[in-house]
């Protein structure tokens, strides 16, 4: 089965604190992970995508196959980092064709 | 560059009505998503594009919804007749039609509302 897992529905933490967010994933095929991020009355952007292995806005997330997990990181959180976060699996079919499949969503509140 | 647009931003209609949503995707992609976030849930793929060929639309819930992209330009997302739990956000996105074709830029949604 293909699913996308975030244990948390929220995380609160004080700006300057570590943030991680969790996401797990099932699926048989070659993963393909990203982060999006919808802060609040923006629309949905992708933050981050595991391919490109890059650091955005301070954060970084890397694919651990064995673990199955693709969890987000960033050493020191800012109040702007407040938002909410979608782990997300992209799935490729036949004739080109994909989709996206999201976890639940992880609420970040980073407090003053 | 304009984003992707999405019409209406919020639609509140009576059970048993019909409502039209409407997504114009970036100039020049041909991938085009439907996705929706029902309350409490994560949000779901509902189906896909390739300019005017519907090329995956196993997400859609059932025959009550009709999804079309005459030309392969916008598309629209009929529901008819709406039901309650049809409430929801529903999302459209588009991505390019080689390279990451799952880089896809969101819309900033539809909140529909069926009472």
């Amino acid at each position: 089965a293909q699913r996308v897992t975030q244990p948390e529905k929220l995380l609160s933490v004080f700006k300057g604190a570590p943030v991680e967010l969790k996401c797990n994933y099932s699926y048989s095929g070659s993963p393909e992970l990203f982060w999006y991020v919808q802060y609040s009355r923006q629309r949905l952007q992708l933050l981050l995508r595991h391919i490109s292995r890059e650091s955005i806005k301070g954060f970084t997330a890397d694919l651990n196959k064995g673990e199955t997990s693709f969890h987000l990181k960033k050493p020191f959180a800012q109040e702007e980092d407040s938002a909410m976060y979608y782990c997300a699996l992209g799935v490729h079919g036949s004739s080109n064709t994909g989709k996206l499949i999201f976890g639940q969503g992880t609420t970040l509140q980073v407090k003053p | 560059e304009a984003g992707v647009t999405q019409f209406p931003s919020h639609s509140v209609i009576e059970k048993g009505q019909t409502v039209t949503l409407r997504c114009d995707p970036i100039s020049g992609h041909d991938n085009l998503y439907w996705y929706r976030r029902v309350m409490g849930k994560e949000i779901k793929f509902l189906l896909h594009f390739v300019k005017e060929s519907k090329q995956d639309e196993s997400g859609m819930p059932n025959n009550r919804f009709l999804a079309e992209r005459t030309g392969g330009t916008y598309s629209t997302l009929k529901v008819q007749p709406a039901e309650l739990e049809d409430s929801g956000v529903y999302f459209c996105a588009s991505s390019l039609r080689k390279g990451p074709i799952l880089e896809a830029f969101f819309g900033q949604g539809t909140r529909l509302t069926v009472v």
